[in-house]
């Protein structure tokens, strides 16, 4: 079956503008997750949906970063007024529960 | 919060030997720890599992151990491979919260 999408694969956008990164979870996976991993670093814990629950947004690292998943399904991760710090992989994951995450192929964004 | 430790940063084994990755948890209450693989450039993959009512998985040339107690767990390839080499990344979660990633181990097989 479909595995974890996101979109754009790339993007390039210029400093202080707005970016909205999508991702479409496995279907009926009540649990997604947003990372961002840095070049050659690890997965930095953005936030978490859990079916109807309020999201965990504690690892969001600035106001500046706000997501919503919509009908239980698909992701918006929107980062307001792009600093160049922000460019980086973010990475999409998706669970049935709280098992095995199902990643997806990441948005590389590139600030400039 | 939970807080994961990973060592060591990078290995570097001969093609045929064993590699050992170990890490540290703080939550007493985690009771699930995945280990990834990511290959360069590509998504991370889960390879192996564990969850506290088990002390040791093995999966092929792939096996993970655990010790509560210690809080502690380690993951142990044998007969690497070059196409082992990858960045490995375990993790410690539980009911009603997500993973906590450790921060990755390169690991790279020499032919």
């Amino acid at each position: 079956g479909a595995g974890v999408s996101q979109s754009p694969s790339n993007k390039v956008t210029e400093k202080g503008k707005d970016v909205e990164l999508r991702c479409d979870p496995i279907s009926g996976h009540t649990a997604l997750y947003w990372y961002r991993q840095s070049l050659g670093q690890g997965l930095e814990f953005l936030i978490y949906f859990q079916g109807n629950s309020a999201p965990d947004k504690s690892g969001l690292p600035s106001d500046r970063f706000s997501a919503e998943r919509t009908g239980g399904s698909v992701s918006t991760l929107t980062i307001q007024r792009t600093q160049q710090e922000d460019s980086a992989v973010y990475l999409c994951a998706s669970s049935p529960q709280y098992n095995e995450q199902f990643f997806g192929p990441g948005t590389r964004l590139t600030v400039l | 919060g939970e807080n994961v430790e990973q060592h060591p940063s990078t290995l570097s084994v001969q093609e045929g030997d064993s590699a050992v990755i170990k890490c540290t948890y703080s939550d007493s209450a985690s009771n699930y720890f995945p280990w990834y693989k990511q290959e360069l450039g590509k998504r991370p993959q889960l390879i192996i599992d564990i969850r506290s009512n088990v002390g040791e998985k093995k999966d092929q040339r792939i096996a993970v151990t655990l010790n509560k107690t210690a809080k502690h767990f380690s993951l142990h390839i044998t007969e690497t491979q070059p196409e082992d080499s990858a960045v490995y990344f375990c993790a410690s979660g539980g009911s009603a919260r997500q993973l906590t990633f450790g921060s990755g181990t390169q690991l790279t097989v020499l032919p």
